[in-house]
């Protein structure tokens, strides 16, 4: 069975640090992008960035990039994201998710989000 | 970045009804549209890409259309298990945006 499996939900201080973790299994782990999404409570989805696991190529949103940090271990099949000073505004669901390359009919590469971790939930309260 | 916004926000429909759901990209994004369900707990889960194209096991009366800056999302003779939120995202360009979601639930 093709899956991503999250670590668990955590609860911290803001100011602290914190790393979360997707393992994937049932695939070629490195050969298919995983990105990371995020959903505050009760609103909706926010795309943070992308990795590839073969070679660690990178693509951040610009309205996450000074505050994440996003990386792989290819050798665990293990994406990570992490924050090294959190913010009670970093209260959330957090989203793995593959990425399903298609060719549209113009013969232009694209992609969707096929598979998806069940979340790990993130609370910064002091 | 690109916005997507959909309409409605929320949509109240019975067993068996047809239901529409539009999202509107604020520049044109060719066909490079995706549409997520997502329920309550739970991860989303992707019906269609590229605009029109049903994901391997979605159910057929899910269906998408569009192209451009807009498209939607037809869902024919409602089930129990079609009430959620559905969220459309474009893939044109970095950093990939969602709409706000549609939330659909039982009249």
């Amino acid at each position: 069975e093709v899956q991503l499996v999250q670590s668990g939900a955590e609860v911290k201080k803001p100011g602290e640090s914190l790393i979360i973790s997707c393992k994937g299994s049932g695939y070629t782990f490195s050969s298919s992008w995983i990105a990371w999404v995020r959903q505050v409570p009760g609103k909706g989805l926010e795309w943070m960035g992308i990795i590839y696991p073969g070679d660690s190529d990178i693509t951040y949103n610009p309205s996450f990039e000074d505050h994440i940090t996003i990386s792989v271990d290819k050798s665990i099949a293990t994406a990570y994201v992490q924050w090294s000073s959190l913010k009670a505004s970093d209260t959330a669901m957090y989203y793995c998710a593959r990425r399903l390359n298609y060719y549209h009919s113009s013969g232009r590469l694209s992609d969707a989000y096929d598979i998806w971790g069940q979340g790990t939930m993130v609370i910064v309260s002091s | 970045d690109i916005q997507m916004t959909q309409s409605p926000s929320s949509l109240s429909a019975s067993l068996g009804d047809r239901v529409t759901i539009t999202c509107r990209a604020s520049e044109t994004i060719s066909g490079f549209l995706n549409w997520y369900q997502q329920k309550p707990g739970k991860a989303p889960t992707l019906l269609i890409y590229g605009a029109s194209t049903l994901q391997s096991g979605v159910p057929s009366r899910f269906s998408g259309s569009g192209s451009g800056t807009d498209f939607t999302l037809t869902i024919n003779s409602l089930q129990p298990e079609d009430f959620a939120t559905y969220y459309c995202q474009q893939s044109f360009s970095m950093p990939r945006t969602f709409g706000q979601g549609t939330k659909l639930d039982i009249k």
